[in-house]
């Protein structure tokens, strides 16, 4: 199995919602990352997580929230977002030591 | 300057032309991914090299790593190939993106 899945595929929440954003490998990766793209831009680093620890946190405003609650599984808790929030949210997964890396298809997320 | 470098930027081509897209990059890495996104779609990944060369179907994938550079090929490109490519690096921490290259394969 050399997925990363991401759930769900689509997404639209309003301002004073709260969801979840899944991302689930199940290569024995240990390090995995949140990314945001917007339109016709590059994506964008937000967090990385290296063995279950946040050890990178791009300045993302804290109405996102990642966590990771065990070796398989990302999550990323949103909560009173903004219209400009709306993106592709996209995951990935490594191997520490190795080239090894894969990336999901991304969730697109949609604020209204 | 950005980390990973594309060009070009658009890219536009009759079907059944051969095509190239270059990806330059500045730093260390352990691999280099092609991804491509359709309009309004998700990521799909296509290659992933650390050296070498790779091929999928119509798709050909390159990389020297001495030269930190690496192409992709389409080969009889298809209206269907019309997309946006996107290089990506892996430097064992992080991923660094290329800014992406549109292709608009014309029947």
């Amino acid at each position: 199995d050399t997925e990363v899945t991401q759930t769900p595929k689509h997404l639209v929440m309003g301002m004073t919602n709260k969801k979840s954003l899944k991302c689930e490998q199940h290569m024995g990766h240990r390090a995995m990352y949140w990314y945001k793209q917007k339109a016709k831009k590059p994506p964008e680093l937000m967090f990385v997580y290296s063995y279950e620890k946040l050890s990178i946190n791009e300045s993302v405003p804290s109405r996102f929230s990642p966590e990771c609650p065990n070796s398989s599984l990302l999550n990323l808790h949103l909560h009173a977002l903004q219209p400009e929030d709306s993106a592709l949210y996209l995951c990935a997964s490594s191997k520490h030591g190795s080239t090894e890396a894969f990336f999901g298809q991304g969730t697109r997320l949609t604020v209204v | 300057k950005n980390e990973v470098e594309q060009s070009p930027q658009n890219l536009t081509a009759q079907e059944g032309e051969f095509i190239t897209i270059n990806c330059s990059y500045s730093v260390g890495i352990s691999a280099l991914h092609w991804l491509q996104q359709h309009p309004g779609g998700g990521i799909v990944s296509l290659f992933m090299l650390s050296s070498g060369k790779k091929k999928h179907g119509r798709l050909i994938a390159t990389i020297n790593i001495q030269e930190k550079h690496s192409s992709l090929h389409i080969t009889a490109s298809h209206p269907r190939d019309s997309a946006v490519y996107i290089c990506a690096v892996y430097t064992g921490n992080q991923f660094y993106f290329g800014t992406g290259t549109s292709l608009t394969v014309i029947p």
